[in-house]
């Protein structure tokens, strides 16, 4: 089945340790990126990378780094967490990065983070 | 700048009346936009996208430039309906990068 996938679903962790954010899409998609999302804020891109080894900031980047060294996967790092980071990300992959109303974005299931 | 606005946090009907959920865009170019859902439980999916001109579950969307609206409309609202819908614009400034509205939660009455 075609689908992007994020692990953990749930996290909770405390202020300052390290945690990673796995995603994975099995589409072959070029283009991936990653969402937090807000209440009252909707979904704001934290990063996103056009293909393998390219990668770079979205709105709000502050916090978080990615790496992209295989095409199929995108992991988000919080290398010292904050309580201001506390919220679900969201994973999502598309074919190309090319401007296309038919380039749809498929998203992840979602990942809910606590920073205490 | 672009910028998604759907100034409806609560959008709460009955089962069967008409359902208009807002969208405002503001961009520079000509907009390409989209709307995605959020069941519960579930992850964000494509409901419709503008350039198709399709209606999905019974879900229609016009573009309108001269207002600058891409309103969400349905006649006869379902149960299932309920859900969050965002409103998204596709940008140009790098790559495939959608640009997404606060969202509204649209909650169907029995």
């Amino acid at each position: 089945e075609a689908q992007v996938t994020q692990n953990p679903r749930y996290l909770i962790t405390v202020t300052g340790k390290k945690l990673t954010v796995t995603c994975s899409q099995n589409m072959n998609h070029e283009y991936m990126s990653w969402y937090r999302q807000d209440p009252g804020l909707g979904l704001r891109q934290i990063y996103y990378s056009m293909n393998v080894e390219v990668t770079d900031k979205g709105d709000v980047p502050e916090g978080y780094k990615v790496s992209r060294k295989e095409k199929r996967n995108f992991p988000l790092i919080l290398e010292s967490p904050s309580p201001n980071q506390t919220s679900l990300y969201f994973c999502a992959s598309s074919l190309t990065s090319g401007i296309s109303s038919y380039n749809e974005q498929f998203f992840g299931p979602g990942t809910r983070l606590t920073v205490l | 700048a672009q910028r998604v606005t759907q100034p409806e946090k609560l959008l709460s009907v009955f089962k069967g009346a008409p359902v208009e959920l807002k969208c405002n865009y503001s961009y520079s170019g000509s907009p390409e936009l989209f709307w995605y859902v959020q069941y519960s439980r579930q992850r964000l999916q494509l409901l419709l996208r503008h350039i198709s001109r399709e209606s999905i579950k019974g879900f229609t969307a016009d573009l309108n430039k001269g207002e600058t609206s891409f309103h969400l409309k349905k006649p006869f609202a379902q149960e299932e309906d309920s859900a969050m819908y965002y409103c998204a614009l596709l940008g140009t400034e790098y790559g495939n990068k959608l640009v997404f509205g606060a969202g509204t939660i649209l909650r169907v009455k029995s």
